[in-house]
């Protein structure tokens, strides 16, 4: 089975600046795809990002973007600029098939 | 475009009772759509995977019984939760996958607003 881990159940970033959340997956498919969502406290998933695992370059997202290492089976996100917007819960997630295998999440705040 | 409506926001039910949930898409058909249960601050779990016209598959560990779900048109599908109890107090959300986007899972998935049950 899949499963995909957020070691970071908390993450604090000054607006303006940089932070990056961490995603590690574990699966023995190669055709994969990989997203981050975002939940702000009206609880409404929002997506943020996506990957092809086939694909090699990293995607972005205007301030969004990730660091997709296959070998790795990482998917890191990284966000720009930070604004207060930006707080809430980033839920990284793994699908194959059909169905859709979320992280325990990562509650993000951003510091005025 | 491609909004899915979920009702109730939120309901408040005496133990022993059923409540059903509502998830609705708007602007588009939905093939398939998702049940997912998320207690507070933690992740959202898959329930089951419902298609229209076709029994639910329900994850491991997730009562059929208990959580009924029926799917009979392309835009909505309902859950019901039978003889609720306390434990069943979760946040409950919904997602839809349009009929003409395909199957694949890189197919966008559309989330509703979720329902809040609280068993009394």
């Amino acid at each position: 089975a899949q499963t995909v881990t957020q070691s970071q159940p908390e993450m604090s970033v000054q607006e303006a600046e940089t932070v990056t959340l961490s995603c590690t997956y574990d699966t023995s498919e190669s055709d994969y795809y990989l997203f981050w969502y975002k939940q702000p406290p009206s609880r409404q998933m929002i997506l943020v990002i996506r990957q092809e695992a086939y694909k090699q370059q990293n995607a972005t997202e205007n301030r969004f973007s990730v660091n997709f290492q296959k070998a790795a089976k990482s998917f890191s996100l990284k966000i720009s600029d930070s604004q207060l917007g930006d707080a809430a819960m980033y839920f990284c997630a793994y699908a194959s098939g059909s169905r859709l295998t979320f992280g325990e999440g990562t509650q993000l705040t951003v510091n005025p | 475009g491609a909004v899915v409506s979920q009702h109730p926001s939120w309901v408040i039910c005496k133990s022993g009772t059923s409540v059903k949930i509502e998830c609705r898409s708007l602007d588009f058909q939905a093939t398939t759509m998702f049940w997912y249960r998320q207690f507070p601050k933690q992740s959202l779990m898959l329930m089951a995977t419902s298609n229209e016209g076709s029994k639910a598959t329900y994850e491991q560990g997730v009562e059929k019984d208990k959580f009924l779900i029926n799917h009979a048109s392309l835009t909505l599908s309902t859950l019901t939760v039978t003889s609720a109890h306390p434990e069943d107090s979760s946040f409950y959300i919904c997602s839809a996958r349009a009929a003409k986007s395909g199957t694949g899972p890189n197919s966008p998935l559309h989330f509703g607003n979720g329902t809040r049950l609280t068993v009394t």
